[in-house]
């Protein structure tokens, strides 16, 4: 049974540094992983898809890298900024032929000025 | 060209009534997947749907939960006989690829149910 597990729960960190969260999963057999953006209240915003075939996809000052046979994925956020305080989800589909996701429960981010 | 719409953003019942909470997916999407958010929990699937069809509900809850995906319309998650622990932010997602699996997914912005 797939389990996706992320660390650190929270982080709070002076703006301007360059921030790693880390997402890991029990079963490799994966087809992509998805990071998303949570804002308090709000719905989720789609950040990056890997596929599995990928080891990194990038998009602004952020970054994303795939290590499927250690069961890894790390995100980097380049340069933080007090607007990137959110809580940072990765998810993975199930093995069965659709997009059923298993996320992790999060990390929290505090990017202060 | 809008995202995955959802109504009501905020919705307060009484004990026992009934929720419904709507899903428009993103135009030119026939997947639709439904999400619960428990206070301070992750989220979990609920049920997998196409048009006219369940695929997967094991995530529902076996009674009191419906869902469905008429051939017009948006997507229904129905919730009778609401009871407080059914407090929580349900999301719907979206992807248009015949599989799935290899498409992004797409999230509406969620409905806050509130039972008081």
């Amino acid at each position: 049974k797939q389990e996706v597990t992320q660390i650190p729960a929270a982080l709070s960190v002076p703006e301007g540094e360059n921030l790693v969260l880390n997402c890991s999963f029990t079963d490799s057999a994966i087809y992509n992983l998805q990071w998303f953006r949570q804002d308090p209240g709000k719905g989720l915003t789609s950040l990056l898809l890997i596929q599995s075939s990928q080891r990194e996809q990038t998009s602004g000052r952020l970054n994303a890298s795939l290590d499927k046979s250690s069961g890894r994925s790390t995100l980097y956020i380049a340069a933080s900024q007090p607007g990137d305080s959110a809580t940072y989800l990765c998810a993975v589909p199930v093995s069965g032929g659709y997009n059923k996701l298993i996320f992790g429960a999060g990390t929290r981010l505090a990017v202060h000025p | 060209n809008a995202g995955v719409m959802q109504n009501p953003r905020h919705l307060v019942r009484r004990r026992g009534q009934e929720a419904r909470l709507r899903c428009s997916p993103m135009k030119g999407h026939s997947h639709v997947y439904w999400y619960r958010q428990l206070p301070e929990e992750g989220l979990k699937f609920m049920v997998y749907l196409q048009k006219e069809n369940i695929i997967d509900e094991s995530g529902m809850p076996k009674e009191r939960f419906s869902a469905e995906f008429p051939k017009e319309g948006p997507s229904i998650l129905r919730i009778q006989q609401v009871v407080r622990g059914d407090s929580a932010a349900y999301f719907c997602a979206s992807t248009g690829d015949r599989d799935g699996r290899n498409t992004e997914a797409f999230f509406g912005q969620g409905t806050r149910l509130t039972v008081v």
